[in-house]
């Protein structure tokens, strides 16, 4: 089965905090995603990854950054953590060999900035 | 420019009713891959299905159907017989030329009441 994990379900920070939200992917998977979601929003991308050290911008990218170091991990940074990246956040990856892969999802974490 | 619309936010059915969930999508690529995700209240996205661009089968899977229309830009989710465990969020998802990049639609919430 393939797996991804979060390092947190739940989170609560402080504004102005630096906060890390990790991924890890068993799957040897190419491709690395966060999405933010929202009510009524959807998955907002942020940002994605198809290699290591290697990012791309999504929709949503202001007040995040990224950081892939090795294949399996994907960590989410949020610099000075605002109430309005109060949020889910979900972790993704696919393969990159093919057009036809579907995402694999991680359970979520769900952030609160007071 | 990519986009996927699902129309109906939230849906209610009592168990055993029929519903059809709606997806339009636009694109302007050739080849694309359209997906359905299902997220249970505990949060994790699971994948359902998938369909090709150049394949306008429709599916049955147990009480599952998808019917994709590619005239009308349609590839709608149809649940037989609802029941409890069918209540969560659905999202449709397409995928284009780009095949690192999911474009996903706001997700309908269906509540299936026993």
């Amino acid at each position: 089965d393939v797996k991804v994990t979060q390092s947190s379900r739940y989170l609560v920070k402080r504004t102005g905090e630096k906060v890390f939200l990790e991924c890890v992917q068993d799957m040897d998977h190419e491709n690395m995603f966060w999405y933010r979601q929202d009510p009524g929003l959807g998955l907002r991308l942020i940002y994605f990854s198809y290699d290591v050290k290697m990012k791309e911008k999504g929709d949503i990218p202001e007040g995040y950054s990224v950081s892939r170091e090795k294949k399996e991990r994907f960590s989410l940074i949020l610099e000075s953590a605002s109430t309005n990246q109060t949020s889910m956040y979900l972790c993704a990856s696919s393969s990159g060999l093919a057009a036809y892969y579907e995402q694999y999802f991680g359970p979520g974490t769900r952030l609160t900035v007071t | 420019a990519q986009k996927v619309t699902q129309a109906q936010t939230e849906i209610s059915v009592v168990e055993k009713e029929d519903v059809t969930l709606d997806c339009v999508y636009e694109t302007r690529d050739t080849t694309y891959y359209l997906f359905w995700y299902k997220q249970p209240p505990s949060g994790e996205l699971v994948f359902l299905i998938r369909r090709n661009s150049f394949d306008e089968q429709n599916e049955i899977s147990g009480r599952y159907s998808w019917n994709f229309q590619k005239s009308t830009s349609s590839f709608n989710f149809t649940i037989t017989a609802s029941q409890v465990v069918d209540s969560a969020v659905y999202f449709c998802a397409l995928k284009g030329n780009n095949f690192n990049k999911f474009y996903f639609g706001s997700g309908t919430k269906l509540n299936v009441k026993p």
